[in-house]
């Protein structure tokens, strides 16, 4: 069964420092998204991307955030200069179109958990 | 501004019995549900959906109940099995949207 791989599965870094979370996605999905969640606390929104671009975003996802899909395959999360309140578990997610073969539910990854010190 | 709402932080029941969790939701717009089940250091796996031109979507086990007046939805899981133990999310979109926006959770420990 396809499914969503997200590499690292754990990370550990210091803040201030730059991290790049990576995610396959399921392959003939058109829709990519990240999620996070804070130990404890509700899976958040962060972002969603279609055709190469962002489509929405929450007002977590600022100006240290960034996404791409490099090479058609990968799709990245990118945080800049990372903070203590960024340590989370990070998912990303994608799912197909809606229609009658899908009822365009997400398809998540295990996550990928950042630990900033 | 939490527009899905999970008031139950957690629930048991006794293996074999009915569990129901409920989720309210504040945004007449939303047109989806889904409901995700999540064990520890795992990502949500995706349950059951259901549209808001329904009001009842089985599957198996799993039933979700949409009430729309009242902007509810329940997902009612019989017989409930050990392995059910777990945290279960309701999710909602708008159509036209891209977002799927997640409730709180709802610790669910089937006792055996």
């Amino acid at each position: 069964e396809p499914e969503v791989t997200q590499t690292p599965s754990h990370q550990v870094t210091q803040m201030g420092q730059e991290v790049i979370l990576r995610c396959v996605p399921i392959s003939n999905h058109l829709y990519f998204y990240w999620y996070r969640q804070i130990l404890g606390q509700k899976v958040e929104f962060l972002v969603s991307f279609y055709n190469n671009e962002i489509s929405e975003k929450s007002e977590i996802f600022d100006d240290q955030f960034s996404v791409e899909r490099p090479d058609g395959s990968n799709f990245t999360l990118k945080i800049r200069s990372t903070k203590l309140e960024d340590s989370a578990m990070y998912f990303c997610a994608s799912r197909g179109a809606r229609g009658v073969r899908s009822t365009g539910e997400l398809f998540f990854g295990e996550g990928s958990r950042l630990t900033v010190l | 501004d939490q527009q899905v709402k999970q008031n139950s932080p957690s629930l048991s029941v006794q293996e074999g019995r009915i569990s129901i969790l409920n989720c309210d939701y504040t945004n007449s717009m939303f047109d989806y549900f889904l409901w995700y089940k999540k064990y520890p250091a795992e990502g949500p796996t995706f349950l059951i959906s259901i549209s808001s031109i329904k009001d009842k979507n089985e599957d198996g086990r799993f039933t979700v109940f949409l009430n729309k007046s009242a902007k509810h939805l329940s997902l009612h899981i019989v017989p409930s099995q050990p392995g059910d133990s777990a945290v279960y999310f309701c999710a909602a979109s708008v159509g036209g949207t891209y977002k799927y926006i997640f409730g709180t959770g709802t610790r669910l420990k089937v006792l055996a």
